[in-house]
């Protein structure tokens, strides 16, 4: 069974950057695209942007440019989503999710979903 | 991108029907066909229930329909549960090739 763990809770201080990492099981990545979506306590969810990790290529949410830089490490089946320069709304659940689909057909939906990693931003 | 817009809140009795409406854009929801629908019960990840507007992965109960109308996606519960208590969210793939979000909608089943 697919799934994706990734990294501890993190607290940081404003003005820091934070590193989240998700790691798949064998072969989760190749052919997919990987998503970070983030939700605020008791808030909707948030797209951030996606990762190619075949090719590493990226697209981000004009929100998150210049802040946010997501990147893979293929030989051990890991994505990271780095965000800068931290601020106080911040603080969320954030969750590496992988777009479903069928050989070459991309469902343009998340399939599976990683535990979600919470950051705090506080002083 | 502004996020989709959803109703906050539906009801339904036990074993009645609700509908879900996501109102989009030509842009989003009106592009491409890419509506999809999330369930979320309280403390726990996201799970797909409907892809490419009509679509269910396996182990969803074909309860949960979509469809779509012009710039509106919808999904419809028939046959309410108790387990289907929880927040939906719709999103869509986009023409700027990223994807957006709904608002959300609290389902309380009386």
């Amino acid at each position: 069974q697919v799934q994706l763990v990734q990294s501890e809770a993190e607290v940081k201080k404003p003005g820091a950057s934070v590193k989240v990492s998700c790691k798949g099981s064998e072969n989760t990545f190749s052919g997919y695209y990987m998503h970070w979506v983030r939700q605020a306590p008791g808030q909707g969810l948030e797209y951030m942007g996606w990762i190619y990790p075949d090719s590493g290529g990226t697209k981000y949410v004009q929100k998150f440019q210049g802040r946010v830089t997501v990147t893979r490490d293929t030989s051990i089946t890991t994505v990271y989503m780095e965000l800068s320069s931290l601020r106080s709304d911040d603080t969320a659940l954030y969750y590496c999710v992988r777009e479903g689909k069928i050989g070459l057909a991309y469902w343009g939906a998340f399939d599976i979903w990683g535990q979600g990693t919470m950051v705090t931003v506080s002083s | 991108q502004s996020a989709l817009t959803q109703p906050p809140s539906v009801s339904g009795s036990l074993g009645q029907s609700v509908t879900i409406s996501c109102t989009g854009t030509s842009s989003d929801v009106g592009y491409h066909n890419r509506a999809s629908w999330y369930q979320q019960p309280p403390g726990t990840a996201p799970k797909l229930m409907i892809y490419e507007v009509r679509n269910r992965p396996s182990g969803v109960p074909d309860r949960f329909s979509g469809s779509q109308s012009g710039n509106t996606a919808s999904l419809t519960i028939s046959g309410l549960q108790a387990e289907d208590e929880a927040d939906y969210y719709c999103s869509s793939f986009t023409t700027t090739g990223l994807y957006v979000f709904g608002t959300g909608t609290k389902v309380t089943v009386l």
